[in-house]
């Protein structure tokens, strides 16, 4: 059964720190969305790979967040250093290039 | 720019009555439209698309929803609502003409089912 895989599931750090989490997309999927959901913003597009080349990551913040794809079963997200407003939900999703997305089950971030 | 208004942050409605969720769009070329569908401590899954073709789109689970191009709104309706159906649903756009499109969400509307 094919399925979007996102680790960790939870984590929770402090102020200051670097997170990653990582997506594993379906294989064959040649675009990759990343995705922060919180009570206030709901859900937020924060970078998005096609053929593993992002094309537009304009919703991260530039100063702390990356976003990348070293090969095409592994994308990555990044925030370093890691603020309590970073404190949400991150998503990624996998497809074609205009159809449906697939999710995973999500990253659950706690920053103290 | 493409966006999705979502009418009414929470609809609660009874058991077996008919469910509504509302859903508008701007675009400004023909768009591609989607319901996702999240229950707690899950990501989305879709339930419907329209790309082409006939305008009411059947889904999952009973839901469909009809693309009104005059009145810029995508719908989802189910006859008879059932209780595993409480859960938040997304209404989303997609560029059709860019060759690489993301996908918009709306703000998402909860729906609660009284039994």
């Amino acid at each position: 059964d094919a399925r979007v895989t996102q680790t960790p599931r939870h984590k929770v750090t402090e102020m200051g720190q670097e997170v990653t989490m990582r997506c594993q997309p379906i294989l064959g999927h040649n675009t990759v969305f990343w995705y922060r959901q919180t009570m206030m913003q709901g859900l937020e597009l924060l970078a998005y790979f096609r053929n593993r080349a992002p094309l537009d990551d304009s919703g991260m913040p530039k100063d702390r967040f990356s976003a990348e794809m070293p090969d095409a079963t592994l994308a990555t997200l990044k925030i370093q250093p890691s603020e309590p407003r970073d404190s949400a939900v991150y998503f990624c999703a996998s497809g074609l290039e205009v159809g449906e997305l697939f999710f995973g089950e999500g990253s659950r971030l706690t920053v103290l | 720019a493409q966006s999705v208004t979502q009418l009414g942050s929470h609809v609660s409605v009874s058991e077996g009555a008919l469910v509504l969720l509302r859903c508008n769009y701007s675009s400004s070329v023909p768009p591609y439209l989607f319901w996702y569908v999240q229950y707690p401590n899950q990501g989305l899954q879709l339930l419907l698309k329209y790309t082409t073709g006939a305008t009411l789109v059947k889904g999952i689970n009973g839901f469909e929803a009809e693309f009104k191009k005059s009145e810029t709104s995508f719908h989802l309706t189910k006859p008879s609502a059932h209780m595993s159906d409480a859960a938040e649903y997304f209404c989303a756009v997609s560029d059709r003409q860019s060759s690489a499109s993301k996908i918009i969400f709306g703000s998402g509307t909860r729906l609660s089912i009284r039994p």
